[in-house]
C-alpha cells in the first residue's frame, strides 16, 4: 500500500535556527497538508497546498512558516526562527481529492528545539 | 468557534467486552466525519469514514446523530489491540471543500484489559 514518507523521524535544533521538514506523499495523490501535535495536545492543522500553492492556512501558520514543493515528489515545511514552542510532531499528509476525503498521515517528524 | 469534542478517557475495558463514545461537534453545517485512530507517538490512522446512514466494518460500528450534532463509535468484541487514542474528526466546511475545515477532536483514550 502507498505511504506517505517524512524525513527526518526525529530533528534537535536550537531556538532561533531554521529547520526543514520533509515529505513524500503518495504519487497519485493531489492534496497535501502540514499538522503538528504538541505533546498531550490534539492534531492541528497547519496549511493545505493545491495546484502549487496553499490553499487554506491557519492562524498558527505566520510568516515563521512555509511550504514548498520544489519537485515533483517532495513538499517540504520550514520553519524559520524556531521557539521552544514550536517543539512537537508535524504530521504531513495528503489525499487524492480535497474536501471530503480522509487523509493519509505520514509517521511524523519530532521536532524538538532547545 | 470551531470545536470537536471528545471524553478524553481513559476507558478501561475488558476484553472481549463492548465499548461506546460520542463526539459532539459545533458547526451543524459540518458535512463529513472521521473516526482515527492513533497510538502513542504515532501518526494517526484512518478507521472508517462516518456515513449519515450509520456504517459498520467488522467490530466498529459508526452513527451521526445530525439533530444533536455528535457521532459515535461502538467497538464490539473488544481485542487487545484496539487500545490505541480515538480521535473524531470532522469537517467544519459547509461545503465540504478545504483541509482547514478537519478539525480533530483531542481524542479518548481506550485501554482494553486482558
Amino acid at each position: 500500500e502507498p505511504e506517505v514518507t517524512q524525513t527526518p523521524s526525529h530533528q534537535v535544533t536550537q531556538m532561533g535556527q531554521e529547520v526543514i521538514l520533509r515529505c513524500v506523499p503518495i504519487s497519485n495523490h493531489l492534496y497535501f497538508y502540514w499538522y503538528r501535535q504538541i505533546l498531550g495536545q490534539k492534531v492541528e492543522f497547519l496549511v493545505s497546498f493545491y495546484n502549487n500553492e496553499i490553499s487554506e492556512k491557519s492562524e498558527i501558520f505566520d510568516d515563521q512558516f512555509s511550504v514548498e514543493r520544489p519537485d515533483g515528489s517532495n513538499f517540504t515545511l520550514k520553519i524559520r526562527s524556531t521557539k521552544l514552542e514550536d517543539s512537537a510532531m508535524y504530521f504531513c499528509a495528503s489525499s487524492p481529492q480535497g474536501g471530503n476525503s480522509p487523509l493519509h498521515f505520514g509517521n511524523g517528524t519530532r521536532l524538538t528545539v532547545t | 468557534r470551531k470545536e470537536v469534542e471528545q471524553d478524553p478517557g481513559p476507558f478501561n475495558v475488558p476484553e472481549g467486552a463492548t465499548v461506546a463514545f460520542n463526539c459532539t461537534y459545533s458547526n451543524s453545517a459540518s458535512q463529513s466525519f472521521f473516526w482515527y485512530r492513533q497510538d502513542c507517538r504515532k501518526e494517526p490512522k484512518l478507521l472508517m469514514s462516518v456515513y449519515s446512514s450509520g456504517n459498520e466494518d467488522g467490530r466498529f460500528t459508526a452513527q451521526l446523530n445530525r439533530a444533536s450534532q455528535y457521532i459515535s463509535l461502538l467497538i464490539r468484541d473488544s481485542k487487545l489491540s484496539d487500545s490505541a487514542t480515538y480521535l473524531c474528526v470532522v469537517n467544519m466546511r459547509s461545503l465540504g471543500g478545504g483541509a482547514d475545515g478537519l478539525t480533530f477532536g483531542k481524542g479518548t483514550h481506550l485501554i482494553i484489559q486482558p
